[in-house]
């Protein structure tokens, strides 16, 4: 079956780095976005790898090793408006979209 | 502007009467796809659609009908909605011919099925 894995829930404080990780099992791969999802509200798109390494966004990177089925989303100088669910979603070779159960993030003050 | 228009955003219903979840995209995509959301377990998908009136059973179809007439609309049917329906339901739309562009999510239907 395919399975997309990450940490249920962080917590880091303000002002701090955070990693998020997400490893997967999939039949077949075609690139992994990262979202970011508030409460109750719709998920918004943050970052998208296809190929090896790493790719910067502001404050936002992820990184991407497809031979390990692996990615992490690394958030730099946490503000509390980054609180939030971060999601992992694998292209898989149906172009199907797989998703995780999400990573709740919460940063204290 | 690039939009999914879901409606509505709230509701509040009984049990077996029937509804409809209506969602409506403007960016011409192939790809549409209802989710719903309930806590803990991340996004579930209950249908897709590839194309016009080509539609696909998701993880959790049962208790839903979909139907894809025309392009740019995609429209989620409770024929009788019992209460393990509630639940929060994105639709969301994609192109198929650039898969690095992600998809574009409505801003969710809280429905309450009582």
């Amino acid at each position: 079956g395919q399975n997309i894995d990450q940490p249920t829930e962080m917590t880091a404080t303000e002002g701090a780095i955070v990693q998020i990780n997400c490893t997967y099992q999939t039949s077949g791969f075609n690139g992994l976005f990262w979202y970011q999802q508030h409460a109750g509200e719709a998920p918004t798109f943050l970052s998208y790898n296809v190929l090896d390494g790493l790719e910067e966004k502001g404050r936002f990177s992820s990184f991407l090793s497809r031979s390990k089925g692996y990615s992490y989303l690394l958030l730099k100088e946490l503000q509390m408006k980054d609180s939030a669910s971060y999601l992992c979603a694998v292209i898989d070779s149906n172009y199907q979209l797989i998703w995780g159960a999400g990573t709740k993030l919460i940063i204290k003050p | 502007e690039a939009q999914v228009t879901q409606n509505p955003r709230y509701l509040i219903t009984v049990t077996g009467k029937k509804l409809t979840v209506t969602c409506s995209q403007n960016m011409n995509h192939e790809y549409m796809s209802w989710y719903r959301q309930d806590p803990g377990l991340g996004l579930r998908q209950i249908y897709y659609s590839m194309n016009v009136e080509v539609t696909d059973k998701g993880d959790v179809p049962e208790g839903y009908k979909v139907s894809r007439k025309e392009k740019r609309n995609f429209p989620l049917i409770l024929e009788s909605p019992s209460p393990n329906q509630t639940s929060l339901y994105f639709c969301a739309s994609s192109s198929l011919r650039e898969t690095s562009q992600p998809q574009h999510f409505g801003d969710g239907t809280r429905l309450s099925i009582l």
